[in-house]
C-alpha cells in the first residue's frame, strides 16, 4: 500500500490567483495521477505525472492552465492557475505502486474560487 | 470512450440488510476494474480489484462480480452497518503503459441504525 499526504485540504481562493497542491508519497512510485471532482460529477482524469518526463495531459487539460511538477519519485505538485469559479472542485492526487495494481489516494483538496 | 453508469444514484436502508449496487461500462475491452469508497474529506479507499480474467472476488462482507462481455459489475455488501455509509464508485481501466481509470458519478449509501 501507499500513504499519500496531501496539501492543503481545503482553500478559498480569489478569482485570477493560483494555487498548487502538494501530494507527497511515503514510497516511491512511477506513475501519479491528478484528478478533479466537480461538484456532483465523477472523478476525471487531468494528468498523468511520470518522474523526469513531461506530464501527459488528458482532453480538455492544458499545461499553462494545469502545470505540474514531479521532481522526484515520492513528491508532486499540481497548480491551478489564473482561477475562476468554474475551477472550483476537488482536486486528488494518487498513485500506483509497483507491487499493486490498486491505485491509493490522497485525501483531496476542496478548493472554492470566489 | 468509455462511460461508465453507476445505479441507483442514491439507497438509503436499514441497518443488517443485504444490498447491490450497480455499474454498467460501455467498452468491454477493459484489464480490470476497481470498486472505491469515497468518504467526504477522506478521498478514496480501493474496496476490490477484480481482473479482466476474474468472475468476482470477496473481502468481508463486500463481493464484487464482474461480466465483461456484457459491461457490468456489482457489488454486494452483506449486512449492512452504519458505518458502510459513504458513496461508493466504481471504475473499469483499459491497463497499457497509463493505466488510467474512468470513473462513473458513483452510488450514495445511507445505512440507517
Amino acid at each position: 500500500s501507499a500513504v499519500i499526504s496531501q496539501k492543503p485540504s481545503r482553500d478559498i481562493c480569489q478569482r485570477g490567483t493560483s494555487l498548487t497542491i502538494q501530494c507527497q508519497v511515503d514510497s516511491q512510485v512511477t506513475m501519479m495521477f491528478w484528478y478533479r471532482q466537480q461538484p456532483g460529477q465523477s472523478l476525471t482524469l487531468i494528468a498523468t505525472a511520470n518522474q523526469g518526463s513531461e506530464a501527459t495531459y488528458e482532453s480538455g487539460f492544458v499545461i499553462d492552465k494545469f502545470p505540474i511538477s514531479r521532481p522526484n519519485l515520492t513528491f508532486s505538485t499540481l497548480t491551478v492557475s489564473n482561477m475562476s469559479p468554474e475551477d472550483s472542485s476537488i482536486y486528488l492526487c494518487s498513485v500506483r505502486t509497483p507491487s499493486n495494481e490498486k491505485l491509493f489516494f490522497g485525501s483531496g483538496t476542496q478548493l472554492s474560487v470566489l | 470512450k468509455q462511460e461508465v453508469t453507476q445505479i441507483p444514484a442514491a439507497l438509503s436502508v436499514p441497518e443488517g440488510e443485504n444490498l447491490v449496487l450497480n455499474c454498467s461500462f460501455t467498452d468491454s475491452a477493459i484489464y480490470n476494474l476497481q470498486w472505491f469508497r469515497q468518504d467526504p474529506g477522506k478521498g478514496l479507499t480501493s474496496l476490490l480489484l477484480i481482473q479482466s480474467s476474474q468472475r468476482e472476488q470477496t473481502s468481508g462482507r463486500l463481493n464484487a462480480s464482474l461480466d465483461k462481455s456484457s459491461g457490468r459489475s456489482t457489488l454486494y455488501i452483506a449486512a449492512s452497518q452504519p458505518g458502510d455509509s459513504a458513496t461508493y464508485l466504481c471504475a473499469p481501466s483499459k491497463g497499457g503503459s497509463n493505466y488510467k481509470l474512468t470513473f462513473g458519478k458513483g452510488t450514495l449509501l445511507t445505512v440507517n441504525p
